[in-house]
């Protein structure tokens, strides 16, 4: 079993539409929680952080986690072509102390117009 | 803030030479490096792990006399990729943390394309 599992996609959306990302870790653990995405051909990019249960938002971006159930979400609102990449949720491990991060294999987006 | 550069970014060599990658935090000082390699349409895979001062930890399958890890300062870190084959052709990305703590980002570089002839 993975320790962190996305779907692959691609997910496509049309322009203006929720996306809708979902990632689960095996770590219980598990306390900090990422999301990056990564154009093709470029390195990956933070997008949000959280820790805490709940939902977190930045802008049009919203994190969901739900550590009961080992869940973690990213929405994206009002979707546009320049949100089409790949995302990557990441995890931190608890017997790692510095911090070093469980990808999962990404879900491409595709929006579009 | 949280900028992380990354030197040269595309390097072409030749079958059996070195190559060597530098990684520079910017305007933190990170006490935590990483290496990643990705390959095409894969996700990335974390090579080592580096702290600044210390050897380099490096992930099941990656032979350390290969990739040399030199985390020199708390702003610098260098991956060498010593005689470079085809099969080493990769994207080489490397990250930083600023602080300790598991709670600390990582910060990614822009990455180095290398294409080993």
């Amino acid at each position: 079993q993975k320790e962190v599992e996305q779907n692959s996609g691609p997910l496509s959306v049309p322009e203006g539409a929720i996306a809708s990302l979902n990632c689960t870790y095996s770590d219980r653990g598990s306390q900090s929680f990422f999301w990056y995405r990564q154009y093709s051909g470029k390195s990956p990019e933070l997008i949000m952080f959280i820790y805490s249960n709940g939902d977190k938002e930045d802008g049009r971006f919203t994190a969901q986690l739900n550590k009961a159930s080992q869940y973690v979400s990213l929405l994206i609102r009002d979707s546009q072509p320049s949100d089409s990449a790949t995302y990557l949720c990441a995890v931190t491990t608890t017997t790692d102390s510095w911090g070093k991060l469980q990808f999962g294999a990404g879900t491409q987006v595709v929006v579009t117009p | 803030g949280a900028v992380v550069s990354q030197h040269p970014s595309w390097v072409i060599c030749k079958s059996g030479t070195s190559v060597k990658i530098e990684c520079r935090s910017l305007d933190f000082q990170a006490t935590t490096m990483f290496w990643y390699r990705q390959f095409p349409k894969q996700s990335l895979m974390l090579m080592a792990t580096s702290n600044e001062g210390s050897k380099a930890t490096y992930e099941q399958g990656v032979e350390k006399d290969k990739f040399l890890i030199n985390h020199a300062s708390l702003t610098l870190s260098t991956l060498t990729v010593t005689s470079a084959h085809p099969e080493d052709s990769s994207f080489y990305i490397c990250s930083a943390r600023p602080g300790t703590g598991g709670r600390e980002t990582q910060y990614f570089g822009p990455g180095t394309r290398l294409l080993v002839l």
